[in-house]
């Protein structure tokens, strides 16, 4: 049991660059959230799904596209990177909206 | 607005004492909280929790508070450890609707 796993673990980009990145659960959730983590900012939601097929805006979604076409994933996409998306991004998956959410180890990402 | 902060960004114990890590909440009908530890490098990682109809709930070491009259959570860890050394944050429900909102976190520093 894997639990939340995410790839890449570290990326760096041109600005304008566009890339995935994926996040797989085995725990057989219904919700998967995207959050960044940013110095002084805590964790701050991008996107999320509520199940299979379905996505919603978190507090930060301009800039970023998410896809869940399974259970199992869910896609982060930036289309074209900006300095300002430089952060640690998070995946995380939970039974139900609102409850204990399970992080994956998260993946740096530095756009130059 | 929502906001769910810790009263203080850092602190620093020695090997074996006490550590409690205050935070604070603003929403009333907030009904279920976290506790998360992240260590650097890491994802937050799932300590305790605790529902609002509790107002004490105890782990391996850990204990959580829960003062609904003032809106506070606390958590203490028993006999601290050098491993215990990370960031911790709680996290609230928020308002019906809302996701799980996220402190910023106290950084627990022991020293042996």
């Amino acid at each position: 049991n894997a639990g939340v796993t995410q790839t890449p673990k570290f990326r760096v980009l041109k600005t304008g660059q566009s890339m995935t990145l994926l996040c797989a659960q085995d725990m057989n959730h219904e919700y998967m959230y995207w959050y960044r983590q940013d110095p002084g900012m805590g964790l701050r939601l991008i996107h999320y799904s509520v199940g299979e097929g379905t996505t919603a805006k978190g507090e930060v979604p301009d800039g970023y596209n998410v896809s869940r076409l399974k259970k199992q994933n869910f896609l982060l996409g930036l289309e074209s990177a900006a300095p300002s998306q430089t952060s640690v991004y998070f995946c995380a998956s939970s039974w139900r909206y609102r409850e204990t959410q399970y992080f994956g180890p998260g993946t740096r990402l530095l756009v130059l | 607005g929502e906001s769910v902060g810790l009263h203080l960004p850092t602190l620093s114990v020695q090997e074996g004492d006490n550590s409690i890590i205050n935070c604070a909440y603003s929403n009333s009908a907030s009904d279920y909280f976290i506790w998360y530890k992240q260590e650097s490098g890491k994802g937050p990682q799932f300590i305790i929790d605790i529902r609002s109809n509790m107002d004490k709930r105890q782990g391996q070491r850990v204990t959580v508070l829960l003062n609904k009259t003032v809106k506070h959570l606390s958590l203490q860890i028993a006999a601290t450890q050098p491993g215990d050394s990370a960031v911790y944050f709680c996290a609230e429900t928020g308002g019906q609707g809302t996701a799980l909102i996220f402190g910023k976190g106290t950084t627990l520093s022991v020293s042996s």
